[in-house]
């Protein structure tokens, strides 16, 4: 069975710093890897995609990676902003059906 | 607006009693999915569907049922057969030609 791994569970960084947060996981056929961003008391919201041949997205600040043969992915956030503090999860699909991580929780200090 | 409304966003239930969660979209997605999310945990699969008329059981599926007679919604009924229902119930549906998972804003049950 699919297992997704994020670590760290929550970090804390100044803001205006770059960052990196990560995403394992353990069968390495899947279908798209997805990053997403939770506030407190809501729901998802898509922040990238990608399909099993691409290896990168970007969108604005985020940059997110896929390396499928070593089962990661990466998030990259540039010039961090308090704006930014959510709970950054990421989820792979494999035949039909999403597993997702834990989750990151992120803080930016002003 | 396009997109996915799940009522309502608070609920709460006593002990014994059934409740049932809305979802409809109006995105035209065949795919639908119900998860719940626990503090501190990742989501977990209820149940999902990948057309009218047909839905699977998700990994925690006892003591939910589930209905899919629209394209456009997919209700969720609590049971009283759930041991532990409180918890944060979110709705997503799937995007046919990318695949993108999208999310409603969530349903969350308070079982008195």
């Amino acid at each position: 069975k699919q297992e997704v791994t994020q670590i760290p569970a929550a970090l804390s960084v100044p803001e205006g710093e770059n960052l990196v947060l990560n995403c394992s996981f353990t069968d390495s056929a899947i279908y798209n890897l997805q990053w997403f961003r939770q506030d407190p008391g809501k729901g998802l919201t898509s922040l990238l995609l990608i399909q099993s041949s691409q290896r990168e997205q970007t969108s604005g600040r985020l940059n997110a990676s896929l390396d499928k043969s070593s089962g990661r992915s990466t998030l990259y956030i540039a010039a961090s902003q308090p704006g930014d503090s959510a709970t950054y999860l990421c989820a792979v699909e494999a035949f039909n059906k999403f597993y997702f991580g834990s989750g990151t929780k992120l803080n930016v200090k002003p | 607006d396009g997109g996915i409304t799940q009522s309502p966003k608070y609920l709460f239930r006593k002990e014994g009693q059934n409740v049932t969660l809305s979802c409809e979209q109006n995105l035209n997605h065949d795919a639908m999915y119900w998860y719940r999310q626990d503090p501190g945990q990742g989501l977990r699969l209820i149940y999902y569907s990948q057309i009218v008329n047909d839905f699977q059981k998700g990994d925690i599926a006892e003591g939910y049922s589930v209905s899919r007679e629209k394209k456009e919604s997919f209700p969720l009924t609590v049971t009283s057969a759930q041991k532990n229902p409180t918890a944060f119930y979110l709705c997503a549906t799937r995007g046919a030609n990318t695949g993108e998972l999208f999310f409603g804003e969530g349903s969350r049950l308070t079982v008195l």
